[in-house]
């Protein structure tokens, strides 16, 4: 099993429908994050989490929540999907403070029609 | 704000060929990461470095902190290399936040 699982792998929404993409790890990494990467840019923050009980907002968080059920399990939903959320999500861990490995998911290609 | 550079975007190689992709970056890093990601979209970490140079197979990567640069070496290109290679850099000790390049898209012909 892949140290980072996030499902689905494809998804096809329509516009306005509530879509959750989920993320869970077994390396037991504290931090964990979604990404999101478009055609042509760098990938971007949307949220991250240091632990259960802590979640901040990353460079683009409009139009995203999460929730980290477990130290394991970080969901990225969108309440009202919109076309220009079709894009590439990554989950990623790392294990913090001065150790600045991560683990990447495979990835979700979420397409809103 | 960090800027990550990477060049070049597009780069088309002969199987065999020595490659280099580059990577600078605007202000002084704790590490950075070099990534592959193959079609089909998983990205997967070959290399964290803060400085010098690590080699894993026939990939190389070096990092100059005070000219703010790194680069990525492949020798004996293969066909399956092709992916885009991705540097990202994090700011500051113990910093979380990563900053991403764009991408190089490498693909090697036969």
């Amino acid at each position: 099993d892949a140290d980072v699982t996030q499902t689905p792998r494809n998804r096809i929404t329509k516009t306005g429908k509530r879509i959750m993409l989920e993320c869970s790890q077994t390396k037991g990494h504290d931090r964990m994050y979604w990404y999101r990467q478009d055609p042509g840019l760098g990938l971007r923050l949307i949220y991250y989490s240091f632990d259960v009980k802590d979640i901040n907002k990353g460079e683009i968080s409009d139009g995203y929540s999460v929730s980290r059920q477990a130290q394991a399990k970080f969901s990225l939903s969108l309440e009202s999907a919109i076309p220009n959320q079709t894009a590439l999500y990554f989950c990623a861990t790392s294990e913090g403070g001065f150790n600045y490995g991560y683990t990447f998911g495979s990835g979700t290609r979420l397409t809103v029609v | 704000k960090n800027e990550v550079e990477q060049s070049p975007q597009n780069l088309t190689a002969q199987e065999g060929e020595f490659i280099t992709i580059n990577c600078s970056y605007s202000v002084g890093i704790s590490a950075l990461h070099w990534l592959q990601q193959h079609p089909g979209g998983g990205i997967v970490s070959l290399f964290m470095l803060s400085s010098g140079k690590k080699k894993h197979g026939r990939l190389i990567a070096t990092i100059n902190i005070q000219e703010k640069h790194s680069s990525l070496h492949i020798t004996a290109s293969h066909p399956r290399d092709s992916a885009v290679y991705i540097c990202a850099a994090h700011s500051g000790a113990g910093s979380y936040q990563l900053t991403f390049g764009k991408g190089t898209k490498l693909s090697v012909i036969p």
